[in-house]
């Protein structure tokens, strides 16, 4: 156990709907990433949040959103979904400082899938 | 840019023996962080190893080592004694310095132990 968790674990949904997914980051860590990892596309890099700030963007949609709260948990906002959304959508989280060994912790993934 | 290569889609290894997964990466930064995690079929991420770029000795934790060759700007997963629970896509990603930055992944690797 990572200490990260996430929901809902599986998604269901349809076409032109939207929805949320939740991640709350191990105790103490204040970056929070959001990685998708999609079989065409691997595993790619969506948004990253430090203490409530946006920190770096990647491969983000505009119909994606993300924020991250003052109790730190963040959450992943899809909408206008599309069959191409269906994917699993990781959390991850690290605790701060500046050293490049700083592993990230990931969720259990919520799995998307979008009929 | 930052780029991970993993060359190999597939790999099978008989039970007990050796095996290495191999990883190139690419980067201009003369600072960075080098991460092996593995993906079992449940989905969720396992971190296995880092390596930094300055790090004089190659890391090793229990049965994974990791093989860098700075001038080759390779990385490569050994894993010794492979145990049938070792089957599994494994991911080769980097990050440069400061610590709280994303993670680049390669495409991953599946392993099949075979008793």
């Amino acid at each position: 156990d990572s200490g990260v968790t996430q929901t809902p674990k599986h998604l269901i949904t349809a076409t032109g709907q939207r929805v949320t997914l939740r991640c709350s980051p191990r105790s103490g860590d204040l970056s929070v990433y959001w990685y998708q990892q999609s079989l065409d596309q691997g595993l790619q890099f969506l948004i990253q949040y430090y203490n409530g700030e946006e920190r770096a963007k990647g491969n983000i949609l505009e119909r994606f959103s993300a924020q991250q709260f003052p109790d730190l948990h963040s959450e992943l906002n899809l909408s206008s979904l599309e069959l191409g959304d269906s994917a699993l959508y990781f959390c991850a989280s690290s605790v701060s400082g500046g050293s490049s060994s700083n592993e990230q912790f990931f969720g259990p993934g919520t799995r998307l899938t979008v009929l | 840019a930052q780029k991970i290569t993993q060359t190999q889609p597939g790999m099978f290894v008989q039970e007990k023996e050796a095996v290495t997964l191999d990883c190139t990466y690419d980067t201009s930064d003369p600072s960075y962080g080098l991460f092996w995690y593995k993906q079992p079929s449940s989905g969720e991420m396992i971190f296995l190893i880092y390596q930094g770029s300055y790090d004089q000795q190659n890391a090793t934790e229990g049965r994974y080592s990791l093989n860098f060759q700075k001038a080759r700007k390779s990385a490569n997963l050994v894993i010794s004694a492979s145990q049938l629970g070792d089957s599994a896509m494994y991911f080769c990603a980097m990050r440069t310095a400061p610590g709280n930055t994303p993670l680049v992944f390669g495409k991953g690797t599946r392993l099949s132990v075979i008793a």
